[in-house]
C-alpha cells in the first residue's frame, strides 16, 4: 500500500506569490489534514478535509486555504506569501474523521519564500 | 500554541542504553501518538495508545499514559544509532470534533555509536 504522497517536496517562492501544494492520501483514506512545521512555533494545525468538507480549522489567517476532491486527494494554497510562510508543510491522512485512529503523515513539502 | 510538553527537549546515549521522554498534556483526550521525524522530513508513526489504556508495547517501544496526571512517557530499549531523531507525542482531545492533532515540542534524541 502507497504511503502518502506530497508534491512537490521543497518549493522556493517569492514574497507576495502563491503557491499550491498536495497531497494524496493512503488510498482508503478519506481525512487529511495539513500542518505547518518551523523550528519557532513547532508543529501546528492548519485545516482538515473530509469528504470534500473542511472539518477543522486551525488559528491560521485566510491566506492559507485548502480544498479535497472526490478521491479524497487534497491541495493547500498559500496566497500572497511572507517570509514567515516559509516551513515544512505536513499532510495527514487517516482513514475517517474522528475516528480516533492513527494518522499518517507524508514526506513534507519544504517551502522557501525569499 | 502547542498543549503538550516534552521533557527532556534533547536527550543523549550511548548505543545499547535506554531512551525514555516524556509528554505532557493539558485538555482530556481520546488518544495519544507518538512520532518519529528524522532531519526535517516526515513524521513516521511509531505508536496509538488510547485514553481508556495504561501501558502498550511495539517492538523495542514502550509507551505508557496517566490521564490523571495527564502526561505519558515513551522508553525505547537497547536504543541503536538509527534511533538517532525527533521524537513527538500528539494528542486528540476529546473537545475537538474531527481528526485534529495537537503536538508537543519534540525531543531531540541522539544515540551516539
Amino acid at each position: 500500500k502507497a504511503g502518502v504522497t506530497q508534491t512537490p517536496r521543497y518549493l522556493i517562492k517569492t514574497r507576495g506569490q502563491q503557491v499550491t501544494l498536495s497531497c494524496s492520501p493512503i488510498s482508503g483514506h478519506r481525512s487529511v489534514s495539513w500542518y505547518q512545521q518551523t523550528p519557532g512555533q513547532g508543529l501546528q494545525f492548519l485545516f482538515e478535509y473530509f469528504s470534500e468538507t473542511q472539518r477543522n480549522k486551525g488559528n491560521f489567517p485566510g491566506r492559507f486555504s485548502g480544498r479535497q476532491f472526490s478521491n479524497s486527494r487534497s491541495e493547500m494554497n498559500v496566497s500572497t506569501l511572507e517570509l514567515g510562510d516559509s516551513a515544512l508543510y505536513l499532510c495527514a491522512s487517516s482513514w475517517n474523521s474522528g475516528a480516533r485512529t492513527e494518522a499518517f503523515f507524508g514526506q513534507g513539502t519544504r517551502l522557501t519564500v525569499v | 500554541s502547542q498543549q503538550g510538553e516534552e521533557d527532556p527537549q534533547a536527550l543523549s546515549i550511548q548505543e545499547g542504553e535506554n531512551a525514555t521522554m516524556n509528554c505532557s498534556y493539558k485538555t482530556s483526550i481520546n488518544n495519544l501518538q507518538w512520532y518519529r521525524q528524522n532531519s526535517g522530513r516526515g513524521l513516521v508513526h511509531l505508536i496509538l495508545i488510547r485514553s481508556n489504556e495504561r501501558e502498550k508495547h511495539s517492538g523495542r517501544l514502550r509507551v505508557t499514559l496517566d490521564t490523571s496526571k495527564k502526561s505519558s512517557s515513551l522508553l525505547i530499549t537497547a536504543s541503536r544509532a538509527a534511533d538517532t531523531a525527533s521524537y513527538f507525542c500528539a494528542t486528540e482531545s476529546k473537545e475537538t470534533s474531527g481528526s485534529r492533532l495537537t503536538f508537543g515540542e519534540g525531543t531531540q534524541l541522539t544515540v551516539n555509536p
